[in-house]
C-alpha cells in the first residue's frame, strides 16, 4: 500500500465554521506533512510531524491547528478562516523526517472559504 | 538556505518528441538530493526521478533522465518519446537532509503535450 488518503476531496466553508481535513497513510512512515498550494504555485510547507510530535510550524496562523493522533493519521483543524485561505491542502508522508526528502503525496483537499 | 529556479513557466512539445526542463539551485551543502516531482491536473503529485549529489552518474527512469551538473548547480529533466500522459506541472526540488526542513519546490514548469 503506497497511498496517502485525504478526505474530504472538496470542502466549502464559511468564515465562522469549524471543519477538519484528514489524512491517512499505512506505509509505516514516521513523518507527515501539511502543504498549502495556491493555484499555479508550488506547494508551501505548513507543518511537519515526526514520530507524532510537531517538528515544524512554518509561522502558520493559529486558525490552522494540526493534530497527529497516531502514526498513521494527520488532521488539520480549521476555524475562522479567511477567503485567502482557499487553496489545495496537500498531505504527504515520508519514511523518516530529514532522511532523504522523498515524499508521498495525497490527492489533496480543495478548500473554498466563502 | 536553499533556492531553486525553474526558468521555463511553460513548455510545449509534440507527442513522441523529446523535451528538456531546466532547473538551477543554490545550496551550501556538499551532500544533498535532487528531485523532480510531477503534478498532473487534479491528480496527486508523484516522484519522477531522484539524484544523489555524490553520484556522478546521471539518474534514469525509463523515458526520464537527468543531466546533473554539480559544479554549475544545474539539474535538468529530459523526457524522451513524450506521451499525452506526461502533461503536468513539473517541480524541481533540492533537499539537503540533516537540518533541512522539508522540500523547497521551484515555481514549476507547465508541460503541454501536443498530439
Amino acid at each position: 500500500d503506497t497511498e496517502v488518503t485525504q478526505t474530504p476531496k472538496h470542502l466549502v466553508m464559511g468564515m465562522t465554521n469549524k471543519k477538519s481535513l484528514k489524512c491517512e497513510q499505512h506505509m509505516g512512515h514516521r513523518a507527515m506533512y501539511w502543504y498549502k498550494q495556491k493555484a499555479k504555485k508550488p506547494p508551501e510547507l505548513m507543518f511537519v510531524y515526526s514520530y507524532e510530535k510537531l517538528s515544524i510550524n512554518e509561522s502558520v496562523p493559529s486558525r490552522f491547528s494540526p493534530e497527529c493522533p497516531n502514526s498513521s493519521l494527520l488532521n488539520l483543524h480549521l476555524h475562522a478562516l479567511q477567503p485567502e485561505d482557499s487553496a489545495l491542502y496537500l498531505c504527504a508522508s515520508s519514511q523518516e523526517y530529514r532522511l532523504d526528502g522523498e515524499l508521498f503525496f495525497g490527492e489533496g483537499s480543495r478548500l473554498t472559504v466563502l | 538556505a536553499q533556492t531553486v529556479t525553474q526558468s521555463q513557466p511553460e513548455m510545449s512539445v509534440q507527442e513522441a518528441e523529446t523535451v528538456t526542463l531546466s532547473c538551477t539551485y543554490d545550496t551550501s551543502e556538499s551532500d544533498y538530493y535532487l528531485f523532480w516531482y510531477k503534478q498532473p491536473p487534479s491528480r496527486q503529485m508523484i516522484l519522477v526521478i531522484r539524484q544523489e549529489a555524490y553520484k556522478q552518474q546521471n539518474a534514469t527512469e525509463n523515458r526520464f533522465s537527468v543531466n546533473f551538473q554539480k559544479a554549475a548547480k544545474s539539474f535538468s529533466l529530459k523526457i524522451s518519446d513524450s506521451q499525452l500522459g506526461d502533461a503536468a506541472m513539473y517541480f524541481c526540488a533540492p533537499y539537503s537532509g540533516g537540518g533541512a526542513d522539508g522540500l523547497t519546490f521551484g515555481k514549476g514548469t507547465h508541460l503541454i503535450i501536443q498530439p
